[in-house]
């Protein structure tokens, strides 16, 4: 079955302590990895696509890395306005109307303190 | 951010009323999505389209419609509403696949 595992499901950092998210998959035909980050009351915002191993993309503290069966958010000398739920999805390809099906992580709780 | 309204934002039901839900997108994306967001579990697909009068289901499709007569609106309809229901509810959309999808607001639905 196909799955999106990701770890911590909550983390806890001071101000500046840098950390990494994990986001782990076993899905056939991997089309494409996103991050997206969700604040409460709010709808997922996206951040990375990632497509082959090796591949990394960064935005200001934020490196998302891919290899060929799970990516790392890695977080930079974090501030407490990173506080918030990071999801991982994987895509996968097959169907109908040329679907690509997304199935996400329940995600990672990240609580920056001052 | 991209033009995409959900409403209500908020709704209280009973037990065995319908219920429909509106999605509003102003960007002219081909494809949308309902997913359901349950606390321990990811976002889960409902259904979703990849054009007019175009929809299939998705992983939790069951007690669930939807239907899409223009681009611009996507509706996703409980029949007879239960409390396995009670969610909070994206709506999403992407101009074309492997393409990053834009989301919501949400709409927080309690069935009692």
């Amino acid at each position: 079955e196909d799955q999106v595992t990701q770890s911590p499901e909550a983390l806890r950092l001071q101000e500046g302590e840098s950390s990494s998210l994990n986001c782990s998959y076993t899905v056939s035909g991997l089309r494409g990895l996103f991050w997206y980050r969700q604040d409460p009351g709010k709808g997922p915002e996206f951040l990375f696509t990632l497509y082959s191993a090796g591949e990394e993309k960064e935005k200001e503290r934020l490196k998302a890395t891919l290899t060929k069966k799970e990516s790392f958010l890695h977080i930079t000398a974090p501030k407490p306005e990173d506080s918030a739920t990071y999801l991982c999805a994987v895509q996968e390809g097959g169907g109908p109307g040329g679907y690509n099906k997304l199935i996400f992580g329940a995600g990672t709780r990240l609580a920056v303190h001052p | 951010d991209a033009g995409i309204t959900q409403s209500p934002r908020h709704k209280v039901t009973e037990t065995g009323t319908p219920v429909t839900l509106r999605c509003h997108q102003t960007e002219n994306h081909r494809y949308m999505y309902w997913y359901r967001q349950d606390p321990g579990h990811g976002l889960r697909l409902i259904h979703y389209s990849y054009g007019v009068k175009d929809t299939d289901k998705g992983e939790v499709s069951d007690g669930y419609s939807v239907s899409r007569s223009k681009t611009e609106d996507f509706l996703l309809t409980l029949e007879s509403a239960t409390s396995s229901q009670t969610s909070v509810y994206f709506c999403a959309i992407s101009d074309a696949q492997g393409a990053k999808a834009f989301f919501g607001q949400g709409t927080r639905l309690t069935v009692v």
